[in-house]
């Protein structure tokens, strides 16, 4: 059974960096057959996906248009878990944070099938 | 914000069918899956409807998900109490080369 355990903190200031970091169980962050992602939820902007990373022999990223330039997502191999660092924060950026898996089988996308259990971050001075 | 547009609410009594819509554009679900969620409160979104049409295993058949064009449906049939909850829709948008999710509808079971 896959699982995924969220950790970081729950208040940042703003123009600082949110960090924060997904476990995996269950499966390896080096798998063919799965995109590791982070997604966000505001009262303001509903859900909105953040980027992911992925390894198809080599490894991959993509970032939403909305934080492209402030985002990073990395895969730690050695810890089998992968991070968010959103850069220069702002009020704009308090959301319940979430990490998912999206899966894949021959090829095929079957949905971000697991998802952590959510970070409630908040930017404030 | 929210590129797919879902009505905000929708209610039904228990047994009765309730269909969510969710509309989009050529770059999203014209041309690609679409995902439903369901979101019960305090708790993570959970996968309901994979590729348009297809449940992971564990979802009743209950749930039932499909595609025109560029807007997509999902329906819920014999409605239960424990459907009381928030849908979203979701799509992979070839313009913004991301994921784009729906405004989302709660769901109230009468």
């Amino acid at each position: 059974q896959v699982q995924l355990q969220q950790s970081g903190p729950g208040l940042v200031t703003p123009s600082q960096t949110l960090s924060l970091t997904c476990a995996i169980s269950g499966d390896s962050v080096s798998s063919n057959s799965a995109a590791w992602i982070w997604i966000r939820q505001s009262p303001s902007r509903g859900l909105e996906w953040l980027g992911r990373t992925y390894y198809r022999s080599k490894w991959y990223n993509v970032y939403a248009v909305s934080v492209k330039g402030r985002i990073t997502v990395n895969p730690d191999t050695s810890k089998n878990q992968f991070s968010l660092q959103l850069h220069s924060v702002t009020l704009e950026d308090t959301a319940v944070y979430y990490c998912a898996r999206e899966h894949y089988s021959s090829g095929a996308n079957y949905g971000m099938d697991v998802w952590g259990q959510g970070t409630t971050v908040t930017v404030s001075s | 914000q929210s590129v797919l547009t879902q009505p905000p609410s929708a209610s039904g009594t228990p047994g009765q069918r309730v269909t969510i819509s969710c509309s989009g554009s050529s770059s999203n679900i014209g041309g690609n899956y679409v995902f439903w969620y369901q979101q019960l409160p305090g708790t993570a979104p959970k996968l309901l409807i994979y590729r348009s049409n297809q449940r992971p295993s564990g979802v009743p058949d209950r749930f039932s998900g499909s595609t025109s064009g560029t807007s997509a449906s999902l329906a819920i049939s014999g409605l239960r109490s424990e459907d009381e909850a928030d849908y979203y829709c979701a799509a992979w948008d070839d313009s913004l080369s991301g994921y784009v999710f729906g405004t989302g509808t709660k769901v109230t079971v009468l």
